[in-house]
């Protein structure tokens, strides 16, 4: 079956630096792609909406100074957290759309701590 | 807009037991429902969905689930629980249109004791 990867699994950084998350589709293209939020004993809120080659459509609430998403490629699209803070200490998940079927991956998912 | 509303946040069976858990949804038009399940620190694992056609839907694992329209239902049901089932499970929705995002529920923890 599909497979969508997220590197890194788990990354560990100092308050005020950024960290890039990585969301790959590895055996299909994926030119809608998905990035979620989840905090600890909580659902998943979608963050963001990211399309290849334009810019992405965030949600409300959700600044897109801070977490930044690039979707260069049919198979990459990666999310950057600036200026990174405690309270942005999140698993982060992804999600690819097949271009082929219409169906939806989710990725394994990245815990981000900021200390 | 749609929405997703999980009644119970935490469920406990015994092994063996039937296991229900609860998912009521809002949407405008024809959902797509999903299930998914969560494994801690891991990432969410498919276990059944409904488009269109059958009501009951067969997933992964032995759990199955009903798309009730009258109710705005999807309800996940497994005949006899197993230690291994204990996770976080989700509901989702999504309006039909495969290129639109996921909707989740909060979630609900299931517990299985021997």
């Amino acid at each position: 079956g599909a497979v969508v990867s997220q590197h890194p699994s788990w990354v560990i950084c100092k308050s005020g630096t950024s960290v890039k998350i990585e969301c790959r589709s590895l055996d299909f293209q994926a030119t809608t792609m998905f990035w979620y939020r989840q905090f600890p004993k909580q659902s998943l809120m979608l963050m963001a909406t990211s399309n290849e080659g334009s810019k992405a459509t965030y949600e409300q609430g959700v600044e897109k100074d801070k977490f930044l998403i690039n979707h260069a490629s049919l198979t990459l699209s990666t999310l950057t957290v600036t200026s990174a803070h405690p309270e942005d200490s999140s698993f982060y998940i992804c999600s690819a759309r097949d271009l082929g079927g219409g169906k939806q991956y989710f990725g394994p998912g990245t815990r981000l701590t900021v200390t | 807009a749609q929405s997703v509303t999980q009644l119970g946040s935490h469920v406990s069976v015994s092994e063996g037991a039937l296991v229900l858990l609860r998912c009521n949804y809002s949407s405008s038009v024809p959902p797509y429902l999903f299930w998914y399940v969560q494994y801690p620190n891991q990432g969410l694992q498919l276990l059944l969905k409904y488009t269109t056609g059958a009501t009951l839907v067969k997933g992964i694992n032995g759990f199955e689930a009903e798309f009730k329209k009258s109710e705005t239902s999807f309800h996940l049901t497994k005949p006899s629980a197993h230690m291994s089932d204990a996770a976080e499970y989700f509901c989702a929705v999504r309006e039909g249109q495969a290129g639109t995002a996921l909707i989740f529920g909060k979630g609900t923890t299931l517990s299985v004791s021997s």
